[in-house]
């Protein structure tokens, strides 16, 4: 398995709070996303990253941000959780642009109550 | 906007028998289509991929047919097995972006 970790696994937190969810790579990887997951919806891109520094909207970004300052590591941030943003979020990176295969992490169920 | 989507929902079948699994898609600019596999409570596994330009291509056990004049494309897995339940999603790379854009997905059910 590509090494990739999530954190937290789970988290509930409540409606107004900061919320920031960790994804950590170990393959040296360039490519980073972060995906949600809902009922109905399938995978939602939010926001990618194509090396340190350098990120970008997805499909789904109103509400986020991201930061990458280290290849490793690529940050998602809910800067005041909403109920809507209750979903499983999934960290995924590839190789290179041209490479169809993503790796992805095992998820974060994050609850906003 | 373009879509990707699905036309089964749930899919059971018994094991030992063979399991196809569709996907339609609406953008016929895209590059590459791409099977994931999801088991419960994990993230999306990749299983394979299929380029524009192709119409076949086999893995182990697995194939994937694309018909671009219908805008189809389909997983098909020889001798399914109970290992093999989980939901699958078709998703699809248009050019100028590899960013897979996925379906909403199909649950396959393998009972013993």
């Amino acid at each position: 398995d590509a090494g990739i970790t999530q954190s937290p696994r789970h988290k509930v937190t409540e409606t107004g709070t900061p919320v920031t969810l960790r994804c950590h790579q170990t393959e040296n990887h360039r490519y980073m996303y972060w995906y949600r997951q809902d009922p109905g919806h399938g995978l939602r891109l939010i926001h990618y990253s194509y090396g340190v520094k350098d990120t970008d909207k997805g499909e789904v970004s109103d509400g986020y941000s991201v930061s990458r300052s280290k290849t490793e590591d690529f940050l998602l941030t809910l800067e005041s959780a909403t109920s809507s943003q209750t979903s499983v979020y999934f960290c995924a990176i590839s190789e290179s642009w041209e490479n169809t295969e993503a790796f992805f992490g095992q998820g974060t169920r994050l609850t906003v109550v | 906007g373009e879509s990707v989507g699905l036309h089964l929902p749930t899919l059971s079948v018994q094991e030992g028998d063979n399991s196809i699994i569709n996907c339609a898609y609406s953008n016929s600019a895209s590059d590459y289509f791409i099977w994931y596999k999801q088991e419960s409570g994990k993230g999306p596994q990749f299983i394979i991929d299929i380029r524009s330009n192709m119409d076949k291509r086999q893995g182990q056990r697995v194939t994937v047919l694309l018909n671009k004049t219908v805008k189809h494309l389909s997983l098909q897995i020889a001798a399914t097995q109970p290992g093999d339940s989980a939901v699958y999603f078709c998703a699809e790379i248009s050019g100028g972006s590899y960013i897979p854009t996925f379906g909403r997905g199909t649950s396959l059910i393998v009972h013993p």
